[in-house]
């Protein structure tokens, strides 16, 4: 069946620094990917995705590059900040029932100290 | 405008009592989903809804749990018999189709004692 895994938590940076969270994927056909947050105390939040091959998702400063060969999707930020600090969910959905059934990784916890 | 609501946000219960979990997605928004977040599995799927067709019950993990969408708007999870490995935060999330991103509810916090 169709899986996440995503590179495990907890990271700790700090402001300014550049951030990688690695996320590889198993899925028969085409998957959409997608990145979620969760802040602290907040619900989960649609971050970025991407629909098909070579697609960059963009938001807030991250990105994430859908790379069909290496079956990843690595979330990055150039420079984090401290309100940067959450849960960090990457998903696929299968698309191939018409609905959006999210597959997810076990999320990365990620703390930005000042 | 108002998001996904859920209610109880938090809710504790013995083992082996029925409890019943409430969704109010986002108004005009067709497809509604549950999904369960707990420390051993992390976050599953559990069911989808899709305007009037016939739910996807593909991720329920046993007959103990069923979900009902009345009018293509409210749902209602239920949990009959909870046994510990109940103990989660379920979440809802709507979307305006069924290919659409999903807009997720704060959960609700279910402890089985």
């Amino acid at each position: 069946g169709n899986s996440v895994t995503q590179m495990e938590g907890p990271v700790t940076l700090s402001e300014e620094a550049f951030l990688t969270i690695n996320c590889t994927y198993t899925a028969t056909g085409y998957p959409s990917l997608f990145w979620y947050v969760q802040y602290p105390g907040e619900g989960l939040q649609l971050l970025l995705k991407a629909t098909k091959a070579d697609d960059k998702g963009s938001n807030k400063g991250f990105e994430a590059t859908y790379r069909k060969e290496t079956t990843s999707f690595h979330l990055e930020k150039g420079s984090v900040q401290v309100s940067d600090s959450a849960v960090y969910f990457c998903a696929l959905s299968d698309n191939m029932s018409g609905a959006q059934k999210l597959v997810f990784g076990q999320g990365t916890r990620l703390t930005i100290n000042p | 405008g108002a998001g996904v609501s859920q209610s109880p946000s938090n809710k504790v219960t013995e083992k082996g009592k029925d409890v019943e979990l409430r969704c109010d997605p986002i108004s005009g928004h067709t497809a509604l989903y549950w999904y369960r977040q707990s420390l051993g599995q992390g976050l599953e799927f559990l069911i989808y809804f899709q305007g009037n067709s016939a739910p996807d019950k593909s991720g329920l993990p046993s007959d103990r749990f069923s979900a009902e969408r009345t009018g293509g708007s409210v749902s209602t999870l239920t949990i009959q018999r909870t046994q510990q490995e109940d103990s989660a935060v379920y979440l809802c999330a709507s979307s305006p189709q069924g290919d659409q991103p999903q807009h997720f509810g704060d959960g609700t916090r279910l402890s089985i004692l």
